[in-house]
């Protein structure tokens, strides 16, 4: 099992383009969730995704960002009209269907020039 | 509000030292808490939940609830160890999500 995987690893974009982030969570797990680390901070969840359906967006920032974890494929989160505020450690973590703890992918690091 | 606070940016000791990592916690209700570790160039993974109470890497964690605590000791340090430490806890509700502290660099001196 390779364990969740991220990518890109690095990602550098200008302001006002969007940024695309994806997440392949561990063989067998059907839940999602997607962390923010702003530097010098610890991570900030996000969402929290099954299986095409949000379950928890209460730290999503209102606007220019969405998550979706579709049927088949990844999950992606977006940031649209990105900013240099967004510059961050993007995580995503997953678990199985039964909790049992949450596997850590290596990140995705954005750069907002 | 549900917070943890690790108060300690970085904490640095000598090998056979020993370590405390402090972690404190708001909650209301019955928390379930961890250890994150990452090491250096590599991801972050689950180094002990209270729930278990279990001893990893001769690390262990106890639950104070008169003092909301969950620091991190271990007896005797060593190089290795030396790595980037989170507290966690697991929020209210069924969303499993985690609040994490801001983390504490622990570097272990030869």
């Amino acid at each position: 099992n390779a364990g969740v995987m991220q990518n890109p690893r690095h990602l550098v974009r200008r302001r006002g383009q969007e940024a695309r982030l994806r997440c392949s969570p561990m063989k067998g797990h059907s839940h999602v969730y997607w962390y923010r680390q702003l530097p010098e901070e610890g991570l900030k969840f996000m969402v929290y995704l099954q299986k095409e359906n949000i379950i928890d967006e209460s730290g999503m920032p209102k606007e220019r960002f969405s998550a979706e974890f579709p049927k088949e494929g990844p999950s992606i989160l977006r940031i649209q009209q990105v900013v240099r505020g967004d510059s961050a450690a993007y995580f995503c973590a997953s678990s199985p269907p039964v909790y049992n703890e949450q596997f850590f992918g290596p990140g995705t690091r954005l750069t907002v020039l | 509000a549900q917070r943890v606070t690790q108060p300690e940016k970085l904490l640095s000791v000598f090998k056979g030292a020993p370590v405390e990592l402090k972690c404190n916690y708001s909650y209301s209700g019955s928390p379930e808490l961890f250890w994150y570790v990452q090491y250096s160039r590599q991801r972050l993974q689950l180094l002990l939940r209270h729930i278990s109470r279990e001893s990893i890497k001769g690390f262990t964690a106890d639950l104070n609830k008169g003092e909301t605590s969950f620091h991190l000791k271990k007896p005797f340090a060593q190089e290795e160890d030396s790595a980037m430490y989170y507290c966690a806890l697991k929020s209210l509700g069924a969303t499993n999500k985690l609040i994490f502290g801001t983390g504490t660099l622990l570097a272990v001196q030869p």
